[in-house]
């Protein structure tokens, strides 16, 4: 059983403080790694995909990958209360298999 | 917007209807999935479709039938429904199922309520 792993939160953080949001998952041959948020009553939005070890950058948003410890995170600088939503991490798995979702991190932002 | 769409955004049935979701893609893309979304649970897949062809059957009950008569369109069919299937229900598309540059692309969702 694939699975991916999420704290739920909440958590809290103040404005324009640096969030950070960690996942990890079980399947070491996973090769594709996404980050969704979510605001209450909508969809998930895709905000980032990290595919190589190491760090991402866009915007304010960084994706930090780590395949030897099976670990993901998504790291949100300069927070602002708008970020407050539920970050869902997804892993797809080696081969020609469909994303695996964790449960989500809820994040609020304090102004 | 997305590109994906989906009808009806809200649904309250009783156990013995049988309705539809409907989704359709304006994106190109060439899969299709079906999600369903309990509160304090992951997104939990439900049915794949590639080139219009089921891949995926994520064990799920057959009191939800899927269809998929092109690349543009999904449907999810229900009958029989219980109360525990009350649910928001998303639908999502992607160019293929795998590969560098590949991401999903979701419908705003059908929030169901069995009753």
């Amino acid at each position: 059983q694939k699975e991916v792993e999420q704290n739920s939160g909440p958590l809290s953080v103040p404005e324009g403080a640096i969030a950070s949001l960690n996942c990890t998952y079980s399947d070491r041959g996973s090769q594709s790694f996404f980050w969704y948020r979510q605001y209450s009553g909508k969809s998930p939005e895709l905000i980032m995909f990290i595919y190589s070890n190491g760090d991402k950058e866009d915007g304010r948003f960084t994706a930090q990958l780590n395949k030897a410890s099976q670990y993901v995170s998504l790291l949100i600088r300069d927070s602002q209360p708008s970020d407050s939503a539920t970050y869902l991490c997804a892993v797809r798995g080696s081969g020609n298999t469909p994303l695996v979702f964790g449960k989500g991190t809820r994040l609020s932002v304090i102004a | 917007e997305t590109g994906v769409t989906q009808t009806p955004r809200h649904l309250v049935m009783g156990m013995t209807n049988k309705k539809s979701l409907k989704c359709e893609q304006h994106l190109g893309h060439n899969a299709m999935y079906w999600y369903k979304q309990s509160a304090k649970k992951p997104l939990e897949l439900m049915f794949v479709y590639s080139l219009e062809e089921r891949v995926e059957n994520n064990s799920v009950p057959s009191r939800f039938s899927p269809e998929c008569p092109n690349s543009s369109h999904l449907f999810l069919h229900l009958h029989t429904l219980q109360p525990e299937d009350s649910a928001l229900y998303l639908c999502a598309s992607s160019q293929g199922l795998a590969g560098s540059g590949e991401t999903q692309y979701f419908g705003p969702g059908t929030r169901l309520l069995v009753l």
